[in-house]
Protein backbone atom coordinates (compact mmCIF):
# COMPACT_ATOMS: atom_id res chain seq x y z
CA UNK A 1 0.00 0.00 0.00
CA UNK A 2 0.87 3.90 -0.49
CA UNK A 3 3.46 5.01 2.29
CA UNK A 4 3.75 8.33 4.15
CA UNK A 5 6.74 9.07 6.03
CA UNK A 6 7.80 12.24 8.49
CA UNK A 7 10.99 13.12 10.13
CA UNK A 8 11.79 13.69 12.42
CA UNK A 9 9.19 11.30 14.45
CA UNK A 10 9.82 13.59 17.99
CA UNK A 11 11.89 16.83 17.99
CA UNK A 12 12.55 19.30 20.89
CA UNK A 13 13.62 23.28 20.80
CA UNK A 14 13.64 26.02 21.98
CA UNK A 15 11.40 28.78 22.89
CA UNK A 16 12.00 31.41 20.04
CA UNK A 17 13.24 28.97 17.04
CA UNK A 18 12.11 27.48 14.10
CA UNK A 19 11.70 23.92 13.24
CA UNK A 20 11.09 22.60 9.58
CA UNK A 21 9.02 18.76 9.84
CA UNK A 22 8.79 16.54 6.48
CA UNK A 23 6.68 14.63 5.01
CA UNK A 24 7.01 12.18 2.23
CA UNK A 25 5.20 9.45 0.02
CA UNK A 26 7.20 7.29 -0.12
CA UNK A 27 6.05 5.18 -3.38
CA UNK A 28 3.82 7.76 -4.87
CA UNK A 29 3.07 10.91 -6.35
CA UNK A 30 1.08 13.15 -3.97
CA UNK A 31 -0.54 16.76 -5.80
CA UNK A 32 -2.39 17.20 -2.27
CA UNK A 33 -0.95 16.85 1.24
CA UNK A 34 -2.57 17.83 4.55
CA UNK A 35 -1.24 18.80 7.89
CA UNK A 36 -3.01 18.10 10.96
CA UNK A 37 -2.88 18.96 14.80
CA UNK A 38 -3.29 17.22 17.63
CA UNK A 39 -3.93 17.86 21.37
CA UNK A 40 -3.94 15.57 23.87
CA UNK A 41 -6.90 13.83 24.47
CA UNK A 42 -8.24 16.02 20.92
CA UNK A 43 -9.24 15.06 17.42
CA UNK A 44 -6.92 15.84 14.94
CA UNK A 45 -7.38 19.28 13.49
CA UNK A 46 -6.98 20.14 9.70
CA UNK A 47 -4.48 22.88 9.66
CA UNK A 48 -3.39 23.72 5.75
CA UNK A 49 -4.15 22.03 2.36
CA UNK A 50 -0.67 21.82 0.60
CA UNK A 51 -0.88 21.92 -3.14
CA UNK A 52 2.24 20.82 -5.21
CA UNK A 53 3.73 24.04 -6.91
CA UNK A 54 1.38 26.37 -5.74
CA UNK A 55 0.42 28.17 -1.41
CA UNK A 56 -1.05 26.60 0.65
CA UNK A 57 -4.48 27.13 1.63
CA UNK A 58 -4.94 27.45 5.94
CA UNK A 59 -7.80 26.77 7.74
CA UNK A 60 -9.57 29.62 9.66
CA UNK A 61 -7.40 30.82 12.61
CA UNK A 62 -4.52 29.03 11.65
CA UNK A 63 -1.27 31.63 11.30
CA UNK A 64 0.07 31.71 8.08
CA UNK A 65 3.04 33.38 8.74
CA UNK A 66 3.92 30.68 11.87
CA UNK A 67 3.15 27.60 10.09
CA UNK A 68 4.87 27.96 6.69
CA UNK A 69 3.89 25.03 4.52
CA UNK A 70 6.27 24.27 1.56
CA UNK A 71 5.39 22.01 -1.06
CA UNK A 72 8.32 21.66 -3.81
CA UNK A 73 8.09 18.85 -5.23
CA UNK A 74 5.54 15.50 -6.01
CA UNK A 75 6.70 13.65 -2.75
CA UNK A 76 7.33 16.07 -0.57
CA UNK A 77 5.92 18.72 1.75
CA UNK A 78 7.30 20.52 4.66
CA UNK A 79 5.89 22.43 7.77
CA UNK A 80 7.84 24.94 9.08
CA UNK A 81 6.92 25.70 12.74
CA UNK A 82 8.54 29.74 13.30
CA UNK A 83 9.14 31.29 16.39
CA UNK A 84 8.06 28.27 18.24
CA UNK A 85 6.73 28.52 21.90
CA UNK A 86 5.19 26.38 24.32
CA UNK A 87 1.90 26.60 23.11
CA UNK A 88 3.15 25.62 19.70
CA UNK A 89 3.39 21.95 21.56
CA UNK A 90 2.03 19.44 19.72
CA UNK A 91 1.56 16.42 17.47
CA UNK A 92 1.42 17.03 13.86
CA UNK A 93 0.54 14.75 11.25
CA UNK A 94 0.49 14.96 7.50
CA UNK A 95 -1.27 12.94 5.36
CA UNK A 96 -1.22 12.73 1.49
CA UNK A 97 -3.61 11.64 -1.03
CA UNK A 98 -3.53 8.68 -3.66
CA UNK A 99 -4.95 8.62 -6.68
CA UNK A 100 -5.29 4.81 -8.33
CA UNK A 101 -7.77 2.63 -10.10
CA UNK A 102 -9.96 5.51 -10.27
CA UNK A 103 -10.61 6.68 -6.52
CA UNK A 104 -8.59 8.21 -4.09
CA UNK A 105 -7.58 7.97 -0.41
CA UNK A 106 -5.95 9.82 1.85
CA UNK A 107 -2.75 8.16 3.87
CA UNK A 108 -1.43 8.97 6.85
CA UNK A 109 1.98 9.92 8.12
CA UNK A 110 2.77 8.49 11.42
CA UNK A 111 3.23 12.28 13.22
CA UNK A 112 6.05 14.01 14.83
CA UNK A 113 5.80 15.28 17.98
CA UNK A 114 7.21 19.01 18.64
CA UNK A 115 8.05 19.93 22.38
CA UNK A 116 9.13 23.82 23.19
CA UNK A 117 10.82 24.65 26.21
CA UNK B 1 -20.95 23.13 11.48
CA UNK B 2 -19.70 19.48 10.95
CA UNK B 3 -18.96 17.84 13.48
CA UNK B 4 -18.20 14.09 14.65
CA UNK B 5 -19.02 12.90 18.08
CA UNK B 6 -17.63 9.41 19.48
CA UNK B 7 -17.25 7.38 22.79
CA UNK B 8 -14.35 8.77 24.46
CA UNK B 9 -11.96 5.94 26.51
CA UNK B 10 -9.84 4.32 27.44
CA UNK B 11 -11.59 1.04 26.80
CA UNK B 12 -10.19 -2.37 27.70
CA UNK B 13 -11.55 -5.83 26.30
CA UNK B 14 -10.65 -9.49 26.82
CA UNK B 15 -9.75 -11.32 23.95
CA UNK B 16 -13.18 -12.49 21.68
CA UNK B 17 -15.34 -9.84 23.82
CA UNK B 18 -18.11 -7.46 21.91
CA UNK B 19 -17.04 -4.37 20.45
CA UNK B 20 -19.29 -1.35 19.80
CA UNK B 21 -17.73 2.46 19.39
CA UNK B 22 -20.37 4.79 19.02
CA UNK B 23 -20.29 7.87 16.75
CA UNK B 24 -22.88 10.58 16.06
CA UNK B 25 -22.13 13.01 13.60
CA UNK B 26 -23.49 16.53 12.69
CA UNK B 27 -22.91 17.99 9.00
CA UNK B 28 -24.60 20.17 6.61
CA UNK B 29 -24.58 18.20 3.69
CA UNK B 30 -24.55 14.34 3.09
CA UNK B 31 -21.24 13.76 4.30
CA UNK B 32 -19.45 10.17 3.37
CA UNK B 33 -18.47 8.41 6.85
CA UNK B 34 -15.38 6.95 7.70
CA UNK B 35 -13.27 4.76 10.87
CA UNK B 36 -9.66 4.97 10.41
CA UNK B 37 -7.48 3.10 13.23
CA UNK B 38 -3.86 4.42 14.18
CA UNK B 39 -2.08 1.12 15.22
CA UNK B 40 0.83 2.07 17.92
CA UNK B 41 4.22 3.89 16.57
CA UNK B 42 1.95 3.72 13.11
CA UNK B 43 -0.14 6.27 11.20
CA UNK B 44 -4.03 6.62 10.86
CA UNK B 45 -4.96 3.55 8.26
CA UNK B 46 -8.68 3.73 6.80
CA UNK B 47 -10.49 0.94 8.30
CA UNK B 48 -13.89 1.39 6.21
CA UNK B 49 -16.12 3.58 4.82
CA UNK B 50 -19.60 4.23 3.97
CA UNK B 51 -20.71 7.20 1.43
CA UNK B 52 -24.62 7.05 1.45
CA UNK B 53 -26.88 6.45 4.07
CA UNK B 54 -27.35 2.86 4.96
CA UNK B 55 -23.87 1.63 3.41
CA UNK B 56 -22.38 -0.86 5.50
CA UNK B 57 -18.64 -0.37 5.60
CA UNK B 58 -16.44 -3.44 6.61
CA UNK B 59 -13.12 -4.53 7.08
CA UNK B 60 -11.05 -6.90 9.03
CA UNK B 61 -14.12 -8.38 10.39
CA UNK B 62 -15.12 -4.95 11.66
CA UNK B 63 -18.18 -3.18 10.48
CA UNK B 64 -20.36 0.37 10.65
CA UNK B 65 -23.60 1.09 8.97
CA UNK B 66 -24.40 4.19 7.71
CA UNK B 67 -27.33 5.62 9.63
CA UNK B 68 -29.04 8.79 8.24
CA UNK B 69 -32.10 8.70 10.92
CA UNK B 70 -29.53 9.03 13.70
CA UNK B 71 -26.86 10.42 12.60
CA UNK B 72 -24.60 7.54 13.69
CA UNK B 73 -22.03 5.20 12.05
CA UNK B 74 -21.10 3.09 14.79
CA UNK B 75 -18.46 0.36 14.81
CA UNK B 76 -18.81 -3.07 16.26
CA UNK B 77 -16.57 -6.51 15.88
CA UNK B 78 -18.05 -9.43 17.35
CA UNK B 79 -14.63 -10.73 18.63
CA UNK B 80 -11.99 -8.75 19.46
CA UNK B 81 -8.19 -9.70 19.05
CA UNK B 82 -5.59 -8.35 20.65
CA UNK B 83 -4.16 -7.38 16.94
CA UNK B 84 -7.15 -5.12 17.40
CA UNK B 85 -5.29 -2.61 20.21
CA UNK B 86 -5.31 0.70 18.62
CA UNK B 87 -6.42 4.00 18.81
CA UNK B 88 -9.83 4.30 16.25
CA UNK B 89 -10.88 7.63 15.15
CA UNK B 90 -14.61 8.12 13.56
CA UNK B 91 -14.40 10.61 10.47
CA UNK B 92 -16.86 12.35 8.02
CA UNK B 93 -15.90 14.19 4.77
CA UNK B 94 -18.12 16.29 2.54
CA UNK B 95 -16.06 15.55 -0.50
CA UNK B 96 -15.95 11.86 -0.66
CA UNK B 97 -12.45 11.52 1.82
CA UNK B 98 -10.22 12.93 -0.94
CA UNK B 99 -10.63 16.10 1.03
CA UNK B 100 -10.86 17.47 4.46
CA UNK B 101 -11.75 14.72 6.89
CA UNK B 102 -13.27 16.32 10.15
CA UNK B 103 -12.15 13.83 13.02
CA UNK B 104 -13.68 12.30 16.16
CA UNK B 105 -11.18 12.75 19.45
CA UNK B 106 -10.48 8.88 19.21
CA UNK B 107 -10.83 6.00 21.03
CA UNK B 108 -8.18 3.84 22.35
CA UNK B 109 -8.95 0.11 22.85
CA UNK B 110 -6.72 -2.28 24.68
CA UNK B 111 -7.32 -5.89 24.20
CA UNK B 112 -6.10 -8.29 26.56
CA UNK B 113 -5.20 -11.62 26.27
Amino acid sequence: GAVVSQHPSWVICKSGTSVKIECRSLDFQATTMFWYRQFPKQSLMLMATSNEGSKATYEQGVEKDKFLINHASLTLSTLTVTSAHPEDSSFYICSAIYWGAGSYEQYFGPGTRLTVT
Amino acid sequence: GNSVTQMEGPVTLSEEAFLTINCTYTATGYPSLFWYVQYPGEGLQLLLKATKADDKGSNKGFEATYRKETTSFHLEKGSVQVSDSAVYFCALSLQGGSEKLVFGKGMKLTVNP
